[in-house]
């Protein structure tokens, strides 16, 4: 079965670090771009950052600078280190494989998704 | 522009026909995808490549594009169809992906 399963979430202290991991199963992370969307409570979904198959990596400007994705092929598993966490990064936080490819190579939906990890930046 | 514009609400009554827009610079050179979601539960890829299915969606959902915008097409709306609706893309530079705001869909 394809999915992947999200971790790493909690309750975090502004200027904290978290770690977040997406484990995937049924197909392998080094051969599909990988992206992590958040969502705060009530609101709608974000994109947060993507990974791509060749490993180039792009990030929402609202967290440039502060959270890095990376993959480790081995264990099938992408993560997002988040550093100087703010309040306005409490969400929560899904993994989604981006898949069904246009002509010119670039997938065009996110067909896999985890339930998600919450994070929560709180004093 | 980077962005996708959805109309926030959209109510339809009990077996009517319902049509959801998405409106955005990048539709105009990349597909668009549609996304339901229930309260509490994560987002599931409804509509991919403008007016493909998954397997597993019910017929009764159906997608579109020309130009700028983007359309989910409900044709004869159920209770269980009541959730919220996004619509993606990739941006304009085709680096990543773009979401619309979403559109809570409300069945009478």
């Amino acid at each position: 079965e394809v999915q992947v399963v999200e971790s790493g979430g909690g309750l975090i202290q502004p200027g904290g670090s978290l770690r977040l991991s997406c484990a995937a199963s049924g197909f392998n992370v080094r051969s599909n771009y990988m992206s992590w969307v958040r969502q705060a409570a009530g609101k709608g979904l974000e994109w947060v950052s993507v990974v791509h198959r060749d490993g180039s990596t792009y990030y929402a400007e609202s967290v440039k600078g502060r959270f890095t994705i990376s993959r480790d092929n081995s264990a099938n598993t992408v993560f997002l280190q988040m550093n100087s966490l703010r309040g306005e990064d409490t969400a929560i936080y899904y993994c989604a494989r981006e898949y069904y490819y246009d002509r010119r190579g670039y997938p065009s939906s996110m067909d896999v998704w985890g339930r998600g990890t919450t994070v929560t930046v709180s004093s | 522009s980077s962005e996708l514009t959805q109309d926030p609400s959209v109510s339809v009554a009990l077996g009517q026909t319902v049509k959801i827009t998405c409106q955005g610079d990048s539709l105009r050179t990349f597909f668009a995808s549609w996304y339901q979601q229930k309260s509490g539960q994560a987002p599931v890829l409804f509509i991919y490549g403008n007016n493909n299915r998954p397997s597993g969606i019910p017929d009764r959902f159906s997608g579109s594009s020309s130009g700028d915008t983007a359309s989910l097409t409900i044709t004869g709306a159920q209770a269980e169809d009541e959730a919220d609706y996004y619509c993606n893309s990739r941006d304009v530079s085709g680096y990543h992906m773009v979401f619309g705001g979403g559109t809570r869909l409300t069945v009478l």
